[in-house]
């Protein structure tokens, strides 16, 4: 696609339920980031996936988070047992791939745990 | 690990005037520093990019500066248009051959008419 697309948009849950956010990367690139962004706040990384691994897990905050990228396109991230404390806006971006190059973000999931 | 810190947190300007946002990091071996633009309800959108063997690099009416010695890095905005308004993020790489960023705190921008 033209864009990072980010599913759904808005998302209201009810503490203790699980959750799955969805990222379509641009066409062709191989490298995929979730970030999650408190109000007021800057982007937080949470991991980096090349092709279909995990290359850096080190943001995700604890195990009720995990993401998986299967066919190395389209990732999902997973939040088990949610807490209040989870509500943010779940960016994700795309990339080449390259070293130290910009990429390119959706307009990300605006999670509420209520 | 690496650290940015983002002033001021927010800014108001004259159109037409200039607006500056400064940046200083932590981490020496960091090299690469991204600026990014957030509207509301977006995702944030790189709008230049300076990498640590350049000290300054310009795009039109935006340009940004990089000090090495002192850590930090800084972007520049002239002759501001009311779209320039905006939330402004800078970030940093870590370390060599990273791919994460981290981000400061962000700038809100005001341009008022």
């Amino acid at each position: 696609g033209a864009g990072v697309s980010q599913t759904p948009s808005n998302k209201v849950t009810e503490k203790g339920k699980y959750v799955e956010l969805r990222c379509d990367p641009i066409s062709g690139h191989t490298a995929l980031y979730w970030y999650r962004q408190s109000l007021g706040q800057g982007p937080e990384f949470l991991i980096y996936f090349q092709g279909t691994g995990a290359a850096d897990d080190s943001g995700l905050p604890n195990d009720r988070f995990f993401a998986v990228r299967p066919e190395g396109s389209v990732s999902t991230l997973k939040i088990q047992r949610t807490e209040r404390g989870d509500s943010a806006v779940y960016l994700c971006a795309s990339s080449w791939g390259q070293v130290g190059g910009g990429y390119t973000f959706g307009s990300g999931t605006r999670l509420t745990v209520v | 690990g690496e650290n940015v810190e983002q002033h001021p947190s927010t800014l108001s300007v004259q159109e037409g005037d200039s607006a500056v946002i400064k940046c200083t990091y932590s981490d020496s071996a960091s090299n690469y520093f991204p600026w990014y633009k957030q509207e509301l309800g977006k995702g944030p959108q790189l709008i230049i990019d300076i990498r640590s063997n350049v000290g300054e690099k310009k795009d039109q009416r935006i340009a940004v500066t990089l000090n090495k010695t002192a850590k930090h890095f800084s972007l520049h905005i002239t002759e501001t248009q009311p779209e320039d308004s905006a939330v402004y993020f800078c970030a940093a790489t870590p370390i060599q051959g990273a791919q994460k960023l981290v981000f400061g705190q962000g700038t809100r921008l005001t341009i008022n008419p």
